[in-house]
């Protein structure tokens, strides 16, 4: 049974950059057969998919984010973190960590992390 | 405003049976695309439900199933529990956005 975790703060000023991290257990992200993604949750329902931290050989990132967006693994600690520079308050929302599977960005998320709230403001 | 869309809100009493729509494009289930549900029970992670159109994950009671038709997908939930009380979401891959698309959710309530 795979365990995911998020962790980072719940709060960011406007302008500076979001940071979190996710732990992986019970799986290996290195493994294959599965992507590991970001996905955030605004107030009010909305998700959206933020991006994966290696498809195909590299991350890949909503195209409405990419500019803003780095996704990276720390293979070593079964880890994958997100990082969104220059945030504004648009970018308030619930943070999950997940596994996906199926066949890439036209898959699903099998796994997901309990989630985590970050509150962009000053 | 959610590239698939879906009633924000549907109701039944328990025992009946509840359509969920959800609408898209040429560009996403109308393309082919798979498209994929899940609940999100009060104050927890989301779950999946159906995936590939319409196939349950083992631990998904059967009460709940799923279809896909032209642009639109419907997700369908028979013998209604108040369990069942939850926003669902579906989902999907858009070619012209690039991106894996979901519907606004839709919020069940069991009478």
């Amino acid at each position: 049974q795979v365990h995911l975790h998020e962790s980072g703060p719940g709060l960011v000023k406007p302008s500076q950059t979001l940071s979190l991290t996710c732990s992986v257990s019970g799986a290996s992200i290195s493994s294959g057969g599965h992507y590991w993604s970001w996905i955030r949750q605004h107030p009010g329902k909305g998700l959206e998919w933020i991006g994966f931290s290696k498809y195909i050989g590299n991350p890949y990132y909503n195209p409405s984010l990419q500019s803003r967006v780095t996704i990276s693994e720390d293979t070593s600690k079964n880890e994958f973190s997100l990082k969104l520079a220059s945030v504004t308050a648009a970018d308030t929302a619930v943070y999950y960590c997940v596994r996906w599977a199926g066949y890439g960005v036209r898959g699903f998320v099998d796994s997901w992390g309990q989630g985590t709230l970050v509150t962009v403001s000053s | 405003q959610s590239v698939l869309t879906q009633p924000p809100s549907v109701s039944g009493a328990p025992g009946q049976r509840v359509t969920i729509s959800c609408t898209g494009a040429g560009s996403n289930i109308g393309a082919g695309y798979d498209v994929h549900w899940y609940q999100q029970l009060p104050g927890t992670a989301p779950k999946l439900l159906i995936y590939g159109n319409t196939n349950r994950p083992s631990v998904v009671p059967d009460r709940f199933s799923a279809s896909k038709s032209g642009t639109s997908a419907s997700l369908v939930i028979t013998g209604l529990q108040a369990e069942d009380e939850a926003d669902y979401f579906c989902q999907s891959y858009d070619s012209s956005l690039s991106a894996s698309v979901f519907g606004g959710g839709t919020t069940l309530t069991v009478l």
